[in-house]
């Protein structure tokens, strides 16, 4: 069966210190990839989607980055990190096709102090 | 740009009561897949239903089913019989262009069941 793996499940940073999150897929081969972001009592927002290794789209404009080493991993970063980075960041992922349900992670809980 | 509009950000309901929340959608493709996902407190998205734009019949599930009229790209939820345990939010999303697409999300409806 198919899995999702995001962590950590929480984080607390210092403004300017570097962020890497973390989220695998098992289960499934040449799935599509999604970053999210979802302010407190908001809707999510698209940050990043991925529909191979190395195939990265932006949907925002921030001092996020994606990355895709491998065709079950997608790595959010940041080199300095804003207070307004601060959120709940969830990884999903799907068919390429969209014949089935969206798969989430458990979310991660950023704190930028 | 495809957009799903979802025009109730709460919504409140009586325990066993009926309720229904409201989704619009915009795309030129011909092929894509509607769903409703249930965020609870403790965030973790599931699904709730889901249906295909191909097919003509409203999906169900239990005591969820949905309203699906694709010429007036609308895609509302019903929810029967209301329970304390679908105080949530609530997304609509869409899924679009095959392999090369992706997931666009509603902004939510925050759903609160009141016994």
């Amino acid at each position: 069966s198919q899995t999702i793996h995001q962590w950590p499940a929480t984080l607390v940073q210092p403004v300017g210190s570097p962020l890497s999150l973390e989220c695998t897929v098992e289960g499934t081969s040449n799935p599509n990839l999604y970053w999210y972001r979802q302010a407190a009592g908001r809707g999510l927002q698209l940050l990043f989607y991925s529909i191979g290794i190395g195939q990265i789209s932006s949907e925002v404009p921030q001092n996020l980055s994606a990355s895709r080493p491998q065709d079950r991993q997608f790595i959010l970063s940041s080199k300095k990190l804003l207070l307004s980075d601060s959120g709940f960041y969830l990884c999903a992922w799907s068919s390429g096709t969209g014949d089935t349900e969206a798969f989430f992670g458990q979310g991660t809980r950023l704190t930028v102090v | 740009a495809q957009t799903v509009t979802q025009s109730q950000p709460e919504m409140s309901v009586q325990e066993a009561e009926t309720v229904t929340l409201s989704c619009t959608y915009d795309t030129s493709e011909s092929n894509y897949y509607l769903f409703w996902y249930k965020q609870p407190p403790s965030r973790q998205m599931i699904l709730v239903i889901r249906q295909e734009a191909y097919k003509q019949q409203n999906a169900t599930e239990n005591r969820f089913s949905v309203n699906f009229q694709k010429a007036a790209k609308s895609f509302s939820l019903k929810i029967s019989d209301s329970q304390l345990g679908d105080t949530a939010m609530y997304f609509c999303v869409s899924f679009y262009g095959g392999s090369q697409g992706n997931l666009i999300f509603g902004k939510g409806t925050k759903l609160s069941v009141k016994p």
